[in-house]
């Protein structure tokens, strides 16, 4: 979920199991969504988006949900390994204005070995 | 791949420099963003352009200006940089159009202001 304060949420998960990370997104209007991976001093990197016309979209271990009911937005990440410890963070559209996106604070994942 | 370069990974300035910090995207991208990340805060809009010579506020305009004089180049500057402007600054850029694309980012620079 999203962060309060200066601490992120912290996920932590075994080496192989699934994670699951959760966003709330604030726009009822926003018809776009992106989830970001970060690692430590690199910058953001793209993992998957989705519309507001689907429900769900995969990629390669990675399943975004969307649920526009609760205005929730999920990552689900299978097998989850070591390289895959990062912040991640989800973004959503502001709606109408040359594609600017509201970001999450964020969520820290750690994979135990 | 799109590629988003910035020119510096880490700077370490004085207080009442000016400051340039320069971006490069490859993929002939319309919209150009500059943003900065701290701890809490999480990305921050500065400034953002979706042609080149225009420019909009972003959410904390104040004390940066930008230049895009090319398309593919994004220039944010800090005309007398202060302490509190110390930050991890993060370019990216997207497609263009009215409709929402995804942003992709630069490395970073991590700024340090003394």
């Amino acid at each position: 979920g999203e962060s309060v304060g200066l601490h992120l949420p912290t996920l932590s998960v075994q080496e192989g199991d699934n994670s699951i990370i959760n966003c709330a997104y604030s726009n009822s209007a926003s018809d776009y969504f992106i989830w970001y991976k970060q690692e430590s001093g690199k910058g953001p990197q793209f993992i998957i988006d989705i519309r507001s016309n689907m429900d769900k979209r995969q990629g390669q271990r990675v399943t975004v949900l969307l649920n526009k009911t609760v205005k929730h937005l999920s990552l689900q990440i299978a097998a989850t390994q070591p390289g895959d410890s990062a912040v991640y963070f989800c973004a959503e559209n502001k709606g109408g204005s040359q594609g600017n996106l509201i970001f999450g604070k964020g969520t820290k994942l750690s994979v135990k070995p | 791949d799109v590629k988003v370069t910035q020119s510096s990974r880490y700077l370490v300035k004085r207080t009442g420099e000016k400051v340039f910090l320069e971006c490069v995207q490859d993929m002939d991208h319309e919209n150009m963003f500059w943003y900065r990340q701290d701890p809490g805060l999480g990305l921050r809009l500065i400034y953002f352009s979706y042609d080149v010579k225009m420019k909009e506020k972003g959410d904390i305009p104040e004390g940066y200006s930008v230049s895009r004089e090319k398309k593919e180049r994004f220039s944010l500057i800090l005309e007398s940089a202060s302490t509190n402007q110390t930050s991890m600054y993060l370019c990216a850029s997207s497609l263009g159009g009215s409709r929402a694309d995804t942003q992709y980012f630069g490395p970073g620079t991590r700024l340090t202001v003394l």
